[in-house]
């Protein structure tokens, strides 16, 4: 089925390792979203990617790399992982103008542990 | 996320009405989106709302817009257990020719029996 998949749901890492965090969607949608979910501060962005080859910062960025190299695929590192970047990530994607109609789609979340 | 503002908590018996309130920032904001969260899910879009309306009904769930004072609501009729979950208010901002969504902190919704 046709949809936006994250991997792994769950993983726990120690502090200074590399770490990547997967998204893949299949609607061949051009916007896709990386962002944190922390209690108290809600969903803040990370990056974001227009299409292939096209990335932004969002309001978080620090501790992040991201790289679109194909339209499905939009992984997210965290290069050197610390304490602080434990959270719930969640991809987003829409299309060009489907965020007018049918907003944004969410992944079911991968929840990252740093210890 | 902190642009548009919610409450964090709200707690209602099963079958009264519900509402969440919602201060959003950019008057310029084209869309604004209501994203239920259940436990352990990811964020599931529930309504939106064009700028240019001041009101939209779909089943138990009424949306109020007061573009004025940037105040957006979510109205949920005769609340169920079922709706016991996390509602994210979210506005779209313009930057740089792309669309942007900016979410508040999330209102979580307890429904007592």
């Amino acid at each position: 089925d046709a949809g936006i998949t994250q991997s792994p749901r769950y993983k726990i890492t120690e502090t200074g390792r590399q770490v990547t965090l997967m998204c893949h969607q299949t609607w061949s949608h051009s916007y896709m979203f990386w962002y944190r979910q922390d209690l108290g501060h809600g969903l803040r962005l990370i990056y974001y990617s227009a299409a292939a080859d096209i990335t932004d910062k969002g309001e978080v960025p620090d501790g992040y790399v991201v790289s679109r190299s194909k339209t499905e695929n939009f992984p997210l590192t965290l290069e050197s992982a610390t304490r602080s970047q434990t959270s719930v990530y969640f991809c987003a994607s829409t299309s060009d103008r489907g965020w007018a109609s049918y907003g944004y789609t969410f992944g079911s979340g991968t929840r990252l542990t740093v210890v | 996320g902190e642009d548009v503002e919610q409450s964090l908590f709200l707690s209602v018996r099963e079958g009264d009405s519900s509402v969440i309130n919602c201060t959003y920032t950019d008057s310029s904001s084209t869309y604004l989106y209501w994203y239920k969260q259940e436990p352990g899910a990811g964020l599931q879009l529930l309504t939106y709302i064009f700028s240019n309306m001041d009101m939209k009904q779909d089943q138990r769930l009424t949306v109020l817009l007061n573009k004025k004072d940037k105040h957006l609501s979510l109205r949920i009729a005769d609340t169920q257990t079922g709706d016991s979950a996390i509602y994210f208010c979210a506005e779209i901002k313009a930057s740089g020719g792309s669309y942007i969504p900016t979410f508040g902190r999330g209102t979580s919704l307890i429904v007592h029996p």
